[in-house]
């Protein structure tokens, strides 16, 4: 059972655009909320994190939106470049500090 | 700062073999984690470290997986009898305890099991 799911799979933009990338998960005793980015050839490294005490997170051309009630967020990627073409995956942490489940990942293209 | 370690990069069974990967976790991390990652797929957790001891290590095939961890350091994963399906990357991370805190991984050995 997939406790953490992300859709669409693969999702093309062209620079400039907004990408919205979605997540949501079952289990509501997760408590925080990163989301990593995977580049070709390389491995997974953090973008941008959330706890359930907000609703937003922002960092950059990056935000979270975070629906504590429908268990669901969404990473938001504006004025998308390039450089950010890479697979991003939600991840999800329980109460307590037990290790990362992450999601299946959306890939990212961005064309010029 | 040096980051995480893994060795090898690459790896190239048949099936039946026997690999051993090996990670060297951030110094001064205590919290040391193995992933599996099948192509055009999420890390899936094998087994994680609290120092020596294992804290989850319920999604390791205990028939034919087994990871060590012995002085809290650096930390062995072992297929005994490789399967085609066990083909993906395997990825070592560390962090500070907690959970919550930011996971550093290496970049991995990629396993093809012919």
């Amino acid at each position: 059972q997939q406790q953490v799911r992300q859709s669409p799979q693969s999702l093309t933009v062209w620079e400039g655009e907004t990408a919205i990338l979605n997540c949501s998960y079952e289990d509501s005793t997760f408590d925080y909320f990163p989301w990593y980015w995977q580049f070709p050839r390389e491995s997974p490294a953090l973008l941008i994190a959330i706890r359930p005490v907000s609703n937003k997170k922002e960092d950059g051309r990056f935000t979270i939106f975070f629906n504590k009630r429908e268990k669901k967020l969404s990473l938001h990627i504006t004025d998308s470049q390039p450089g950010d073409s890479a697979t991003y995956f939600c991840a999800a942490v329980y109460q307590g500090g037990r290790a990362l489940i992450f999601g299946t990942g959306t890939t990212v293209s961005v064309s010029p | 700062e040096a980051g995480v370690t893994q060795s090898p990069r690459y790896a190239v069974l048949q099936e039946g073999q026997a690999v051993s990967f090996w990670c060297d976790p951030i110094s001064g991390h205590d919290t040391l984690y193995w992933y599996q990652q099948p192509r055009d797929q999420g890390p899936q957790l094998l087994v994680y470290f609290r120092d020596e001891a294992v804290i989850d290590n319920s999604q390791l095939p205990s028939d034919r997986f087994s990871a060590v961890r012995p002085k809290g350091t650096n930390s062995t994963l072992k297929i005994q009898s490789a399967k085609q399906g066990d083909t993906a990357t395997y990825l070592c991370a560390s962090s500070l305890s907690g959970g919550n805190e930011r996971l550093f991984f290496g970049h991995g050995t990629k396993l093809s099991v012919l």
